[in-house]
């Protein structure tokens, strides 16, 4: 069974960095073809990719927040960690992890129940 | 704005089919494959189709996906009360080397 859970603050405030981590399990992310990335919804709007991180540890950013996301993985223990800098009020959304299943691709087939987090100081 | 676009609401009633369409471009939908996603209020998205018209096991056969050049369609026959809820497209955006999200379309089951 393949579960992915996301942990990180809350609240932040505006200017700070926020870091989140994706804990699974069911999957290895040393098994070829497997990713897993970040995508983010804004209260009452649509999904937003962020980054993605796959078993050959290549990685691939939204070109929108690239230079403000980091994504990183630890493999012996089954996590991906998304960094994003310079956080702002805009960036209050609930931030959800998921499989990738394919290289290159937005199958997406397992997904995180999300983590509210809100920027305001 | 979404590199994908679909229309921002939809609706029907019980049994009746509904379409919600999905229009891309050369960099995403004309050359990659479309997945979709179902999001049932207040609920984490759910993989509906992948590969433009897979089923994943357990989804029903009602839900049916399908694409032509830089347009992808998902179609839900058999309307059921269940099926109120946001209905994302979702690509792999050769340009912008990531994925692109459609804007969602609410469905109403009237």
């Amino acid at each position: 069974q393949i579960t992915l859970k996301e942990s990180g603050p809350a609240l932040v405030k505006p200017t700070q960095t926020l870091t989140l981590t994706c804990t699974f399990s069911g999957f290895s992310l040393s098994s070829r073809g497997v990713g897993v990335g970040w995508i983010r919804q804004p209260p009452g709007k649509a999904l937003e990719w962020l980054a993605v991180i796959y078993w050959t540890d290549d990685t691939r950013y939204s070109p929108f927040l690239k230079n403000r996301v980091t994504i990183t993985r630890d493999t012996s223990k089954n996590q991906v960690v998304l960094t994003m800098a310079n956080m702002d009020p805009f960036d209050t959304a609930t931030y959800y992890c998921a499989q990738s299943a394919d290289l290159w691709n937005a199958y997406l087939p397992y997904w995180g129940q999300g983590t509210l987090v809100t920027v305001s100081s | 704005q979404s590199v994908l676009t679909q229309p921002p609401s939809a609706s029907g009633t019980p049994g009746q089919r509904v379409t919600i369409s999905c229009s891309g471009s050369s960099s995403n939908i004309g050359s990659n494959t479309v997945n979709w996603y179902q999001q049932l209020p207040r609920t984490a998205p759910k993989l509906l189709i992948h590969n433009n018209n897979q089923r994943p096991s357990g989804v029903p056969d009602r839900f049916s996906g399908s694409k032509s050049g830089t347009s992808a369609s998902l179609a839900i026959s058999g309307l059921q009360s269940e099926d109120e809820a946001d209905y994302f497209c979702a690509a792999w955006d050769d340009n912008l080397d990531g994925v692109v999200f459609g804007g969602g379309t609410k469905l109403t089951v009237l």
